[in-house]
């Protein structure tokens, strides 16, 4: 299957810094790629869809000028926690799809960025 | 099946057991549905998926049974190996759009040498 990356796997920073997560699509292009975060022993939830080329749209109560997203090429978007606290600790995934598909087309996903904020 | 409170509910097999994790959803017009495997500290993996217009799909060891009529969605691991450890998700497309997914609470599967 197609394969997502994302990088980085882990990271540790400090309340008051931001954080780029990248996520990139290996052997597709991808106008379309997806951020979800996910609590521990939750699920997933949807945070924004990444629109390449255009601003990103995001899912009720996800705060846009938190969480930036810039989707720069057909391969990578991008998800910077903004001023970053505790409570942003989380895991965060993102997921693209070939572009072939319509709705019913698998979704791959990245191995997911373990944020904790100290 | 569905968690409710703090906790995802967990099912514990021995190996060689046959597991079956559960799923309900809510919306009658629902067309397509995915089964996700997340192992701990990954991103979660397509197993396999199943259309409304079927009851039953099957794959190596899972097959994943659909009733529409009790809206409810089940996976069935044959011969549950401890590679099998982890996390559940049924998943479905939201209605906004493509490969944007609704994903259901989990539950977490043990498997016991």
């Amino acid at each position: 299957g197609a394969v997502v990356s994302q990088h980085p796997s882990r990271v540790i920073c400090k309340s008051g810094t931001s954080v780029k997560i990248e996520c990139r699509s290996l052997d597709f292009q991808a106008t379309t790629m997806f951020w979800y975060r996910q609590f521990p022993k939750k699920s997933l939830m949807l945070m924004a869809t990444s629109n390449e080329g255009s601003k990103a749209t995001y899912e009720q109560g996800v705060e846009k000028d938190k969480f930036l997203i810039n989707h720069a090429s057909l391969t990578l978007s991008t998800l910077t926690v903004t001023s970053a606290h505790p409570e942003d600790s989380s895991f965060y995934i993102c997921s693209a799809s070939p572009p072939e598909g319509g709705r019913d087309t698998e979704a791959f996903f990245g191995q997911g960025t373990r944020l904790t904020v100290v | 099946g569905e968690s409710v409170g703090l906790h995802l509910p967990t099912l514990s097999v021995q190996e060689g057991d046959n597991s079956i994790i559960n799923c309900a959803y809510s919306n009658s017009a629902s067309d397509y549905f995915i089964w996700y495997k997340q192992e701990s500290g990954k991103g979660p993996q397509f197993i396999i998926d199943i259309r409304s217009n079927m009851d039953k799909r099957q794959g190596q060891r899972v097959t994943v049974l659909l009733n529409k009529t009790v809206k409810h969605l089940s996976l069935q691991i044959a011969a549950t190996q401890p590679g099998d450890s982890a996390v559940y998700f049924c998943a479905e497309p939201m209605n906004s759009g493509y490969s944007t997914l609704t994903f259901g609470k989990g539950t977490m599967l043990l498997v016991s040498p």
